[in-house]
């Protein structure tokens, strides 16, 4: 069975800090990985992660996979109060394509 | 352009009715999914529609789930003799294709059963 494992499961920092936020997975015949934020119902979509060692950024976050460990990292640099959300990991199969295994989150809170 | 939606956004029901949840994909979206959020949790597949393709319901928890969707567009998420541990967040989702396309999600529709 398809696995994601995400932490911490929460994280409270103060605007400003730099934040990591971890993913590791098992997922049969992977192919790529994906990372949501989630404000209130809808996630939104961040990244998807096909290839190893490549990094992607969009403005102050980026995110890149190592599938040889298994793993991706999301980083959040110089945090504001609106990143405040469930960030959301999920893991695509070639096998069982039609769906995502997600993780359970990451809750961050960003203080002022 | 329009947003994946859903309705209704919250439905409280007691325990034994029938609910029926409803989502409108992105025009031109192939695929749907319908996904369920318990507190807390992340979100748990349910079930997902390609195309005319059969659809794949091997994340319905039991026979007390259907979904259909009608003219490769709006889909209906059933839920028979609904129980307390069906409350959730049904989030229903539609992309490009199957696979190497995000999937954009609608707002969800809260389920409280009393």
């Amino acid at each position: 069975e398809d696995k994601v494992v995400q932490s911490p499961l929460s994280l409270v920092v103060h605007e400003g800090d730099t934040v990591t936020l971890n993913c590791s997975y098992e997922v049969t015949n992977f192919r790529s990985l994906l990372w949501y934020k989630q404000e209130k119902k809808a996630p939104t979509f961040l990244f998807m992660l096909t290839s190893s060692g490549i990094e992607k950024k969009s403005g102050r976050l980026s995110s890149i996979l190592d599938k040889k460990e298994l793993f991706s990292i999301l980083n959040i640099t110089a945090t504001q109060t609106g990143d405040s959300a469930v960030y959301l990991c999920a893991g695509w199969s070639e096998t069982s394509g039609s769906r995502l295994t997600f993780g359970e989150g990451t809750q961050l809170t960003v203080n002022p | 352009g329009a947003g994946v939606s859903q309705s209704p956004s919250n439905k409280v029901t007691e325990k034994g009715k029938d609910v029926e949840l409803r989502c409108d994909p992105i025009s031109g979206h192939t695929a749907l999914y319908w996904y369920r959020q318990s507190l807390g949790q992340g979100l748990e597949f349910l079930i997902y529609f390609q195309g005319n393709s059969a659809p794949d319901k091997s994340g319905l928890p039991s026979d007390r789930f259907s979904a259909e969707r009608t003219g490769g567009s709006v889909s209906t998420l059933t839920i028979q003799r609904t129980q307390q541990e069906d409350s959730a967040v049904y989030l229903c989702a539609s992309s490009l294709g199957r696979i190497d396309y995000e999937q954009y999600f609608g707002p969800g529709t809260r389920l409280t059963v009393t």
